[in-house]
């Protein structure tokens, strides 16, 4: 079965905090895809990042960085002195990769809130 | 254009009237994906076209759900004799590659009274 787990449903952060949001992911494949989607209100969903499942270095990017553990199926997305812009929701999601069509399963999705 | 297009933006429509969903794709994008969004949950795979061909409808919930891309380009999303439970945010995404990734228009807010 082919699965992502995002066990946080809420998180509630002061601006300026660190945050992490965990992924777990299922897959019986050893070629696969990772993707981090944001979802702002305004409901589109923005791609953030995508690794393969043969590359395990850590990424940063600005004040995001991922965590890949093939390990232990993780794929962790932390931001870094939270801003208020930061508040959405966030989906993680994978996409086997013999698959012919390239279809996204996504998680459940967080819900960050960032104060100021 | 610049992004994936979707009208209408909200949807209200009657149990039982037939309803259909337009996504406008980036120019060139060969890929064109629906997905189904219901409240507070994540998107699911609902079909999939590369161009005018549809390659996987396994995400279809009923034969009340048909999707089309006759040119290759401009999709249409069409549900039938619509149930309460088809109440949710139909997305649309487009690739020129999947390797690039893939980019979601603002979706299709269909609420059935």
């Amino acid at each position: 079965a082919q699965k992502v787990t995002q066990a946080q449903t809420e998180i509630s952060v002061v601006e300026k905090e660190d945050v992490t949001l965990d992924c777990v992911y299922e897959t019986r494949d050893t070629t696969y895809y990772l993707f981090w989607y944001k979802q702002p209100p305004s409901g589109e969903l923005v791609f953030l990042i995508r690794r393969n499942s043969f590359d395990e270095q850590n990424e940063i990017s600005g004040r995001y960085s991922w965590n890949f553990q093939k390990s232990t199926s993780s794929f962790n997305f932390t931001i870094t002195a939270s801003q208020v812009v930061d508040s959405a929701v966030y989906f993680c999601a994978l996409s086997p990769a013999p698959s012919n069509t390239g279809k996204l399963i996504f998680g459940q999705g967080t819900t960050l809130q960032v104060k100021p | 254009g610049a992004g994936v297009s979707q009208s209408p933006r909200y949807k209200v429509a009657k149990r039982g009237q037939d309803v259909a969903l337009r996504c406008d794709p980036i120019s060139g994008h060969v890929s064109l994906f629906w997905y189904q969004q219901a409240l507070g949950q994540g998107p699911e795979f609902l079909t999939y076209f590369q161009n005018e061909a549809q390659l996987d409808k396994s995400g279809l919930p009923s034969d009340r759900f048909f999707a089309e891309r006759p040119e290759g380009s401009v999709s249409t999303l069409k549900i039938q004799r619509t149930q309460q439970e088809d109440s949710a945010v139909y997305l649309c995404a487009s690739s020129v590659n999947r390797a690039y990734g893939y980019t979601f228009g603002s979706g299709t807010r269909l609420t059935v009274v």
